[in-house]
């Protein structure tokens, strides 16, 4: 039962230009949301969090959206650099201990 | 300072070995945690910490044997593991583990069993 999904494995945009990253959850004990970053052979890194009694929040050029009653997480990143090119990984916890719950992964490619 | 340390990097070791994968954080978190990452997949979670006391163990095979020996420290020790065990391990630490928080994870050994 995948309770975090990202039903995009691969997403290619052009430099400059928005990504929109998207994930999906099941459970709606759920009430705080992640999206961290992996290059290949390195250990995830925290982007940005939101938690359940928020619906926005922003860090820079990411923005993440929360839509409670669609159960649905987006992140943004405008504008787009060839650098932000990673595994990007959503993730979900809930007030029962410490464990989040990650989705599959989306690798995001910015193109010059 | 956000920054989890795990070391070896990279190990290689043959189904017989003992080994221990190491990390250290010292921004005085009280939870921390051991994931495991195959190529192409999400990180798996294995053991929870929390205040130095194993919290959770998703039935993880007794090859492999958490140690807490303090706060700042988490070791993972490893004895006749399977070929299928070669992985990315991540440890991960956080404020607490009883209530939702951002974890932080360390760049992970890449291990190798023949």
């Amino acid at each position: 039962d995948q309770q975090v999904k990202q039903n995009s494995p691969s997403l290619s945009v052009q430099e400059g230009r928005i990504s929109i990253l998207n994930c999906d959850y099941t459970n709606s004990m759920f009430d705080y949301f992640l999206w961290y970053k992996k290059y290949p052979a390195e250990g995830p890194t925290f982007l940005i969090s939101i938690s359940s009694i928020k619906d926005k929040n922003e860090d820079g050029r990411f923005t993440v959206f929360l839509n409670k009653s669609a159960k649905h997480l987006s992140l943004h990143i405008v504008p787009s650099q060839p650098g932000d090119s990673a595994v990007y990984f959503c993730a979900a916890g809930h007030n029962q201990g410490g464990k989040l719950i990650f989705g599959q992964g989306t690798e995001l490619s910015v193109k010059p | 300072d956000t920054e989890v340390t795990q070391t070896p990097k990279h190990l290689v070791m043959g189904m017989t070995n003992k080994k221990s994968l190491k990390c250290e954080q010292h921004m005085g978190h009280r939870a921390m945690y051991w994931y495991k990452q195959k190529a192409k997949k999400p990180p798996e979670l294995m053991f929870v910490y929390s205040y130095e006391k194993l919290s959770i163990n998703e039935s993880v095979p007794s090859r492999f044997s958490p140690e807490c020996p303090n706060s700042s420290l988490l070791n993972l020790h490893l004895h006749a593991l399977q070929p299928e065990d070669s992985a990315l391990y991540l440890c991960a630490s956080s404020q607490d583990a009883g209530s939702p928080d951002t974890q932080y994870f360390g760049p992970g050994t890449r291990l190798t069993v023949l």
